[in-house]
């Protein structure tokens, strides 16, 4: 069956700094979604990549979607505290799959 | 400001109890999402409905779970008997169509003593 697997798990950042998330498909996804959760709340959408090849930015955050459509990346430019929190990829095949997230701390 | 609820937010209760689960979706959104959150598991996909109709509950455990529409405004996920493993947070997300945006509900945290 379709498997989602993210890395890191934990990221621990310098505010400022960049940091990058991974997350790859066992299978060609259809499209992938990317989901905040801040501590104690619940998941938010934040982009959903369809193309082969498609990056889109909001911010200081760049989501790219693999050439194969099999994998996908989270950029965060100049880490802010606003950023804590986890990071999830959902790739959907036939129904959405969310990988295990990466948890985002930030040091002042 | 159209939202997903879940009622309780917050339910604590003894082995062998029934759990009710209750979630409204966002009005004209047809398809539903249970999910179970927990720090070993991460975000479980327990079952989904569209168009009130049951697509897929192979995540959730079938003797003990259950989940139903009863009519496109609600959402019931039932724990009988409940266990101290299912303690978790317990998310309903609704979406416009298959392929869209998941909008998640505040969950529901469950403690089964």
């Amino acid at each position: 069956g379709q498997q989602v697997m993210q890395i890191p798990q934990y990221q621990h950042v310098q505010e400022g700094e960049d940091f990058t998330t991974y997350c790859n498909s066992s299978t060609t996804l259809s499209n992938i979604q990317w989901y905040k959760q801040r501590p104690g709340g619940h998941p938010v959408f934040l982009i959903q990549l369809v193309k082969s090849g498609e990056v889109k930015k909001q911010k200081r955050l760049t989501f790219q979607f693999g050439e194969a459509k099999k994998n996908s990346s989270l950029h965060i430019t100049a880490t802010q505290t606003t950023d804590v929190g986890t990071y999830f990829c959902a790739g959907y095949d036939y129904k959405l799959s969310f990988g295990a997230g990466t948890t985002v701390t930030v040091r002042a | 400001d159209a939202r997903v609820t879940q009622t309780p937010r917050d339910k604590v209760t003894e082995m062998g109890q029934e759990v009710t689960m209750r979630c409204q979706p966002i009005l004209g959104h047809n398809t539903v999402f249970w999910y179970r959150q927990t720090m070993m598991q991460g975000l479980e996909l327990l079952a989904y409905f569209r168009n009130r109709a049951p697509l897929d509950d192979s995540g959730m455990p079938k003797d003990r779970f259950s989940a139903e529409m009863p009519d496109a405004t609600l959402a019931t996920l039932k724990i009988q008997p409940s266990e101290p493993r299912d303690s978790a947070v317990y998310f309903c997300a609704s979406q416009e169509a298959l392929g869209y945006e998941q909008f998640f509900g505040p969950g529901t945290r469950l403690t089964v003593l």
